[in-house]
C-alpha cells in the first residue's frame, strides 16, 4: 500500500527557514514524480512544486509564489522528500502535503501544519 | 501552466437535487482530471480520478465524465454528508478554486 507521511511543521518567524520532510512507502520512490501543495488557512489548495522522477532527469518546478526560495530533492537511500524554504513569509503558513500519482491516482499524506509568525 | 476554472464558485441546494459541477482546462488534459470532496478542518478526500473512476469507498451517487477541457462532477441525489467544498485538480497538479455547496 503505498504510503506518505510528512513532518517538520511548526512555528517559523518570518525571514526563516524550515524543511519538510515525507517518507514515502509502497512504491518505486526513485522513479515517482512527487509534488508538494499546500492550503492556507481558509483558501484553496496550491501547488507548490514538483520533482520529476530519477528515470525522467529528475528536474524540479516551483510555483512562481515560491520559486528561488524553494528547494525539492529526495533521498533514495532513505525513501524521503524534502521541501526546503527559506525567507519564509506570512503568506507561507499552511498545511503542506507531499504527493504522488504513481500508481494512477492521486496519493495524499496526512499533511503538516507551517505557522510563519513572529 | 494549464490552470482550471471551476464554477459555479457557490452553489445552493436542498437534499435530494441533482448537483453538477463544471471544471475548465485551458488546455487539452485528455481524462488527466480527479475531483475531491473537502470538510472544513479535514484533509482533502479524493472521489473521482481519470475524469471518471469512481475511487474505492466513494458513494455511487458521485460521478465523473468529460475529456480535453471540459468535466463535471455529479451528485445524482445531494445527501446531508455531502455539504462541503469540491476541488479539480489536473496532472500538473493544478486545482479549480473550489466550489462551495451550501444547504439551501
Amino acid at each position: 500500500e503505498v504510503h506518505l507521511v510528512e513532518s517538520g511543521g511548526g512555528l517559523v518567524e518570518p525571514g526563516g527557514s524550515l524543511r519538510l520532510s515525507c517518507a514515502a512507502s509502497g512504491f518505486v520512490f526513485s522513479d515517482a514524480w512527487m509534488s508538494w501543495v499546500r492550503q492556507a488557512p481558509g483558501k484553496g489548495l496550491e501547488w507548490v512544486g514538483r520533482i520529476e522522477g530519477k528515470s525522467d532527469g529528475g528536474a524540479t518546478h516551483y510555483a512562481a509564489p515560491v520559486r528561488g526560495r524553494s528547494t525539492i530533492s529526495r533521498d533514495t537511500s532513505q525513501n524521503t522528500l524534502y521541501l526546503e524554504m527559506n525567507s519564509l513569509k506570512s503568506e507561507d503558513t499552511a498545511v503542506y502535503y507531499c504527493t504522488t500519482d504513481v500508481t494512477g491516482s492521486p496519493i495524499w499524506g496526512q499533511g503538516t501544519m507551517v505557522t510563519v509568525s513572529s | 501552466d494549464i490552470q482550471m476554472t471551476q464554477s459555479p464558485s457557490t452553489l445552493s441546494a436542498s437534499v435530494g437535487d441533482r448537483v453538477t459541477i463544471t471544471c475548465r482546462a485551458t488546455e487539452n488534459i485528455s481524462k488527466w482530471l480527479a475531483w475531491y470532496q473537502q470538510k472544513p478542518g479535514k484533509a482533502p478526500k479524493l472521489l473521482i480520478y481519470k475524469a471518471s473512476s469512481l475511487e474505492s469507498g466513494v458513494p455511487s451517487r458521485f460521478s465523473g465524465s468529460g475529456s480535453g477541457t471540459e468535466f463535471t462532477l455529479t451528485i445524482s441525489s445531494l445527501q446531508p454528508d455531502d455539504f462541503a467544498t469540491y476541488y479539480c485538480q489536473n496532472q500538473e497538479w493544478q486545482f479549480g478554486h473550489g466550489t462551495k455547496v451550501e444547504i439551501k
